[in-house]
Order: C-alpha cells, then sequence, then structure tokens
C-alpha cells in the first residue's frame, strides 16, 4: 500500500464545476504539499500546509491532521486548470517528499 | 523569478551510453533532489544532496550516481544506460529548513533506444 494515496486517479468536469480531489497519507508528516504538472512536465507548488486550510485564488487546501486527509478544491473550474495535482508529504524532521501517484484533471469548455 | 533549470527537454541516448543530466539552481538552496516519474508510479527519489559533496542514496539508486561539486549544480549520472531508464527525470531543490517549499525543474524526458 502506497504511504500517500490520492483520489479520483482521473477526473472530468464542466466548465464552472468545483472540483475536489483527495489525499490519504499513512505516515507521521511535518507538512503536506500540493503541486500541479501541466503536460510537458515542470511542476509549480500549489500549496504548502501543516495544519487548516489555505486559499489561493479559486484553489482551497485543507488538512486534518487527525483523519491524515487533506482535499484541494477548485472552484469555478476552468479548461486551463487541466493538469495533474500531486499530493506530496515530508515525513517527520526531513523535507523529503514522499508522492502520491497523482490525479489527472480535464475542464471541458 | 527563482528557477531551477535542467540542461535538457528531451534527450535520446543508445544503450550502454554514460549520460548525464544536469540541474542548476540560482536560489542558494542547500538541498537538491533527483527524481524519476514513470506513469502510475509518481515520483520516485534517485538521489538528494544536502549540501557540497555530500549525496544520499533515495529509494531506487540502482544503475544511477551524482554528483554536486558546485552548491549550485546537481547532476545526475547514468553509468551505462539501459531501456528501463527511458523517463521523466525531474530535478528540485529546497532551502534546508524544515516545511519550506520545494522547487522543481521543467523535467527531462529521456528515452533510451
Amino acid at each position: 500500500k502506497n504511504e500517500v494515496e490520492q483520489s479520483p486517479q482521473n477526473l472530468t468536469a464542466q466548465e464552472g464545476e468545483f472540483i475536489t480531489i483527495n489525499c490519504s497519507y499513512s505516515v507521521g508528516i511535518s507538512a503536506l504539499h500540493w503541486l500541479q504538472q501541466h503536460p510537458g512536465g515542470g511542476i509549480v507548488s500549489l500549496f504548502m500546509l501543516s495544519s487548516g486550510k489555505k486559499k489561493h485564488g479559486r484553489l482551497i487546501a485543507t488538512i486534518n491532521i487527525q483523519e491524515k486527509h487533506s482535499s484541494l478544491h477548485i472552484t469555478a473550474s476552468h479548461p486551463r486548470d487541466s493538469a495533474v495535482y500531486i499530493c506530496a508529504v515530508s515525513g517527520l524532521g526531513t523535507d523529503k517528499l514522499i508522492f502520491g501517484t497523482g490525479t489527472r484533471l480535464q475542464v471541458f469548455p | 523569478d527563482v528557477k531551477v533549470t535542467q540542461s535538457s527537454r528531451y534527450l535520446v541516448k543508445r544503450t550502454g551510453e554514460k549520460v548525464f543530466l544536469e540541474c542548476v539552481q540560482d536560489m542558494d538552496h542547500e538541498n537538491m533532489f533527483w527524481y524519476r516519474q514513470d506513469p502510475g508510479l509518481g515520483l520516485r527519489l534517485i538521489y538528494f544532496s544536502y549540501d557540497v559533496k555530500m549525496k544520499e542514496k533515495g529509494d531506487i539508486p540502482e544503475g544511477y550516481s551524482v554528483s554536486r561539486e558546485k552548491k549550485e549544480r546537481f547532476s545526475l549520472i547514468l553509468e551505462s544506460a539501459s531501456t528501463n531508464q527511458t523517463s521523466m527525470y525531474l530535478c528540485a531543490s529546497s532551502s534546508g529548513h524544515l516545511n519550506t517549499e520545494a522547487f522543481f525543474g521543467q523535467g527531462t524526458r529521456l528515452t533510451v533506444v
């Protein structure tokens, strides 16, 4: 069993829909990261959080430390949000990342 | 604008060749990492470095080596490329302080034929 599990693996949506991607982990962490990877490969960090909730534009990330679960929400989705979203965790006392396998999101106009 | 730059976006090499993948960061970061990314497996850590001339094996170091002669540059070396090393390779760096953001390069898609 992977230490970081994401769901769903693939997600399609119509423009404007509210989207949720989930991440569960089984190890102790110091922080959880949400990353975005567009076709072509480059990865961009969206959020790093260790408690509560963060918001940036139409993106919201939440984490429940007790439940070992995080969600990434996209409000009013747009075709430019189409990408792979990757959840990763930093173990306790380290900044080495353990990655989920990613969620491929396609938003259609 | 902070940057992690990988020397090539695409590479095609022959089986048995020695391959160098270069990564440079301009943020004076202590930590640098090499990952490979394969469908269904996500990113897996090959090697990392916490300081100049220092390296540690990650989860899948077999068939690879690394070099960090200068703080800003971290090189991944495939001593004798094989077809099962065809993959996307990603370099990343972080400051060395806990709970800080990681910055990634644009990736190198390597094909070994």
